[in-house]
């Protein structure tokens, strides 16, 4: 079954560029039955997507964050990442990757089972 | 302020059967399915329900979830202590954006 593990920096300084990559086992990441999807919680506070990716480089990103967020897959690490750039204190947040099973000829369902454990990203000089 | 909206806290007492409503719009909850997760304490958030009403492998047949129009709810019935967890309605938007609940903090009495 598979299983993801966020890994990167847990600390990142304001106006650079945080970077997470998340680590697929027990499938692969270029398996035409999954979007690879991004969701972040700030500390004490609720849910927030951040976009998703197909193997195929298709993404769909929060237009929120859009203008600051690039997603990308590297098949030949079974990884997918995330960056975020230009970062304030408010992109202080657990970031969780996680999994979303493809509906043919629809968007993302947001079905993500399963998750990673989720890493905290501080921003702070 | 999320899109979708859910009551910030619920509560009940061990077997009774407690709702939790999401009330999106006709570009979220309207025109796509609707999923819920069950987050405890310091773990990552669980699938409970997706596509409306269906539950995953594993998950408990207590947990049932409906859809009318433009809400959703989430039903547990024959509360148990360990269903004390936040819980969040999810659905994708027409405007090609995912949208999470603002989450329901679930108290066992």
């Amino acid at each position: 079954q598979l299983q993801l593990q966020e890994s990167g920096p847990g600390l990142v300084k304001p106006s650079e560029t945080l970077s997470l990559t998340c680590t697929v086992s027990g499938g692969s990441i270029s398996s035409s039955s999954y979007y690879w999807g991004w969701i972040r919680q700030p500390p004490g506070k609720g849910l927030e997507w951040i976009g998703s990716i197909y193997y195929s480089g298709s993404t769909y990103y929060n237009p929120s964050l859009k203008s600051r967020v690039t997603i990308s897959v590297d098949t030949s690490k079974n990884q997918f990442s995330l960056k975020l750039s230009s970062v304030t204190a408010a992109d202080t947040a657990v970031y969780y990757c996680a999994t979303d099973l493809v509906v043919p000829a629809a968007p993302p369902q947001l079905w993500f089972d399963p998750w990673g454990q989720g890493t905290l990203v501080t921003v702070s000089s | 302020q999320s899109v979708l909206t859910q009551p910030p806290s619920a509560s009940g007492t061990p077997g009774q059967r407690v709702t939790i409503s999401c009330s999106g719009s006709s570009s979220n909850i309207g025109s796509n399915t609707v999923n819920w997760y069950q987050q405890l304490p310091g773990t990552a958030p669980k699938l409970l329900i997706y596509s409306n009403n269906q539950r995953p492998s594993g998950v408990p047949d207590r947990f049932s979830g409906s859809k009318s129009g433009t809400s959703a709810s989430l039903a547990i019935s024959g509360l148990q202590s360990e269903d004390e967890a936040d819980y969040y309605c999810a659905a994708w938007d027409d405007s090609l954006n995912g949208l999470f609940g603002g989450g329901t903090k679930l108290t066992v009495l």
